[in-house]
């Protein structure tokens, strides 16, 4: 079957560390999106990571292990405008690219 | 800005009533998925279309149908609406159904009374 679990809610405050993990179970995987979602709006890119290890993009970073099926989404010098849901997705080939999506994270940075 | 546009960005209709719901690709995407998204939920894939025609479907009932025009642009038709089709639809175009990068629209929020 398909699966993809992330917390449902998480708290930290400005300036700190937070790291949002998400596990998946899919067949045909070939790699796994971030995408951060703002109230009402779309989802927006984040990361993509097709290979293990730690992909580094300014204050976002990602993580993939594929033998364990696990991901994380590492945020640094976090500020009050990233509150947001942050969307786990893994990537499904089967004839063409299908996003197979978490419940979301919604996270709430406080001052 | 991702260059993919939909409309319109806000409806509501009544249960029992149709509606088709557009959505315009970056031009050369061949590729164009629509998703439910419902409050507090991530996206749910309801089908894609690779060069106008449907290349895979999620678990949706057949009165969710789609189009693809040679224009880059789409339509999600869905027939006897039901409460619970109340959420936001979101459509996301690809360079092509191998590219794994998706596009996203704003979405329409659609609310059935």
């Amino acid at each position: 079957g398909q699966n993809i679990d992330q917390p449902t809610e998480m708290t930290a405050t400005e300036g700190a560390i937070v790291q949002i993990n998400c596990t998946y179970q899919t067949s045909g995987f070939n790699g796994l999106f971030w995408y951060q979602q703002h109230a009402g709006e779309a989802p927006t890119f984040l990361s993509y990571n097709v290979l293990d290890g730690l992909e580094e993009k300014g204050r976002f970073s990602s993580f993939l292990s594929r033998s364990k099926g696990y991901s994380y989404l590492l945020l640094k010098e976090l500020q009050m405008k990233d509150s947001a849901s942050y969307l786990c997705a893994a990537l499904r080939y089967n004839q063409g690219g299908k996003l197979i999506f978490g419940q979301g994270t919604e996270l709430s940075v406080k001052p | 800005e991702t260059g993919v546009t939909q409309s319109p960005t806000h409806l509501i209709k009544t249960r029992g009533q149709q509606v088709t719901l557009r959505c315009s690709s970056q031009s050369g995407h061949n590729t164009v998925s629509w998703y439910q998204q419902a409050l507090g939920q991530g996206p749910q894939f309801i089908f894609q279309y690779y060069r106008e025609e449907e290349n895979g479907r999620g678990n949706f009932p057949p009165r969710f149908s789609g189009l693809q025009f040679p224009n880059y642009s789409s339509e999600l038709n869905v027939n006897a609406l039901e409460l619970d089709d109340s959420a936001l639809y979101l459509c996301a175009s690809s360079p092509d159904r191998d590219d794994p990068e998706a596009f996203f629209g704003q979405g329409t929020r659609l609310t059935v009374v």
